[in-house]
């Protein structure tokens, strides 16, 4: 079955170090890849996703490129900043999980809590 | 507008009651999906329902079912909670498609259940 391992937190940055959050998988066939971000008190939203292999996502100054050589998605900020403080998720959905009905479920790996102080 | 809402966000009931958390999303989408988040907040799968079929978790206990009146709402319904239930509950949804897999879903804010 699809599986997502991802660095295990809590993440303590300074503002404006450097971040990577590693995560791999596995999974069948050719998943799609997606990093999701917790802010306090809310739900999850998505913050970059890449749908193929060497696809590089970005947003808000966050990427990751999905390497299907070493099976990973990892993400990177160049500097952190506090408002960046939140926990981060990493999940894929494979077209392998196609039963009929549509239903792609992403699975979820544990989540990285970062905390960014001034 | 919100585009995946829930009700309530917090909930606090005594164990053995029975109750229901509402979810309702005005993106059209085919799919949708309930997770049970932990409080090391790892987040878990306990089904995903479209108008043709309800994939259910087999680690869910029968305790749980949800009810779809519509494509655009699926709720949670809970019998007899137990004190294991307090967690917190997302809804989400995805658009359906050959190539759904690549599509992202979109979670609502999340119902906190304690059970006392």
């Amino acid at each position: 079955g699809n599986s997502v391992t991802q660095m295990e937190g809590p993440v303590t940055l300074s503002e404006e170090a450097f971040l990577t959050i590693n995560c791999t998988y596995t999974a069948t066939g050719y998943p799609s890849l997606f990093w999701y971000v917790q802010y306090p008190g809310e739900g999850l939203q998505l913050l970059l996703k890449a749908t193929k292999a060497d696809d590089k996502g970005s947003n808000k100054g966050f990427e990751a490129t999905y390497r299907k050589e070493t099976t990973s998605f990892h993400l990177e900020k160049g500097s952190v900043q506090v408002s960046d403080s939140a926990v981060y998720f990493c999940a894929l959905s494979s077209g392998q999980d196609y039963s009929g009905a549509g239903s792609y479920q992403l699975t979820f790996g544990k989540g990285t809590k970062l905390s960014v102080i001034p | 507008d919100t585009a995946v809402s829930q009700t309530p966000k917090y909930l606090v009931t005594q164990m053995g009651n029975d109750k229901s958390i509402k979810c309702e999303q005005n993106l059209g989408h085919d799919t949708m999906y309930w997770y049970k988040q932990d409080s090391k907040k790892f987040l878990k799968i306990m089904f995903s329902y479209n108008n043709k079929e309800l994939i259910i978790n087999e680690t869910v206990p029968n305790r749980f079912s949800p009810k779809s009146p519509d494509k655009a709402h699926l709720n949670l319904h809970i019998n007899s909670l137990e004190l294991g239930d307090s967690a917190v509950y997302f809804c989400a949804s995805s658009q359906d498609g050959l190539e759904g897999w690549n599509t992202e879903a979109f979670f609502g804010q999340g119902t906190r259940l304690t059970v006392v």
